[in-house]
């Protein structure tokens, strides 16, 4: 069973870098560690996916370590627009093995001017 | 940019009716998803859905609940003889399979149903 648990909230100015980790004990081999960004009344919006080490797309950075039992997304300058929930999700995408999917209790995210 | 969409985007019921939510996924995914989110919780995965069959469920989705892919382009959720922790928001999500790569699930903007 793969639990998965964030910080409840966080608070960022402006233009800060802002990092949220995901701690996963029980990731299982297959699993990848995939990030989402909500907003109220709406569904969950990708951002990144990873399986090891460092990934990087336009819009944040993913950093896995060896042992793969946390994820911590990094969202560069962040702005008020960042203002939102953000999740992670630790399953196995391929779908068809079994694996379920679990999400992490979700951060809540404040960006100050 | 191609979505997943969702009906109704509000649905109001009465305890023990049974409802149908319907999800039309991105036209070329292969892989479907049912999720829940009760107000203030997290997301909680319900069922994925691949080639005709459940791959996997939660022990959330009980009897109660039932997935259909009726014809080509629907996928839904039926809840039977719904309950008032049956409240929620039901997001439907799909995802592509291409070879060598994972993609990742792509979300709707959800069904709300409020059983009275």
């Amino acid at each position: 069973l793969a639990k998965t648990t964030q910080p409840i909230s966080m608070d960022s100015y402006e233009g800060q870098e802002v990092n949220i980790t995901c701690s996963h004990n029980n990731i299982a081999t297959n699993d990848y560690i995939t990030w989402y960004q909500q907003f109220p009344s709406q569904g969950p919006r990708f951002i990144i996916q990873g399986y090891k080490t460092k990934v990087t797309n336009e819009v944040a950075s993913l950093f896995i370590p060896a042992d793969r039992k946390s994820s911590t997304l990094s969202l560069p300058r962040v702005s008020l627009s960042d203002t939102a929930v953000y999740y992670c999700l630790v399953g196995d995408p391929r779908g068809n093995t079994g694996n379920q999917f679990y999400f992490g209790t979700g951060t809540s995210l404040t960006v100050i001017p | 940019e191609p979505e997943v969409t969702q009906t109704p985007s509000h649905q109001v019921t009465q305890m023990g009716q049974e409802v149908i939510l319907r999800c039309v996924p991105i036209s070329n995914h292969l892989y479907f998803y049912w999720y829940r989110q009760i107000l203030g919780q997290k997301v909680e995965f319900l069922v994925s859905f691949y080639n005709n069959e459940i791959s996997e469920k939660s022990e959330i989705f009980d009897d109660q609940f039932s997935v259909e892919r009726p014809d080509g382009s629907n996928f839904t959720l039926k809840i039977r003889s719904t309950k008032l922790e049956d409240s929620a928001m039901y997001f439907c999500a799909s995802r592509a399979t291409t070879t060598g790569m994972n993609q990742p699930q792509h979300f709707g903007d959800g069904t709300r149903l409020s059983i009275l």
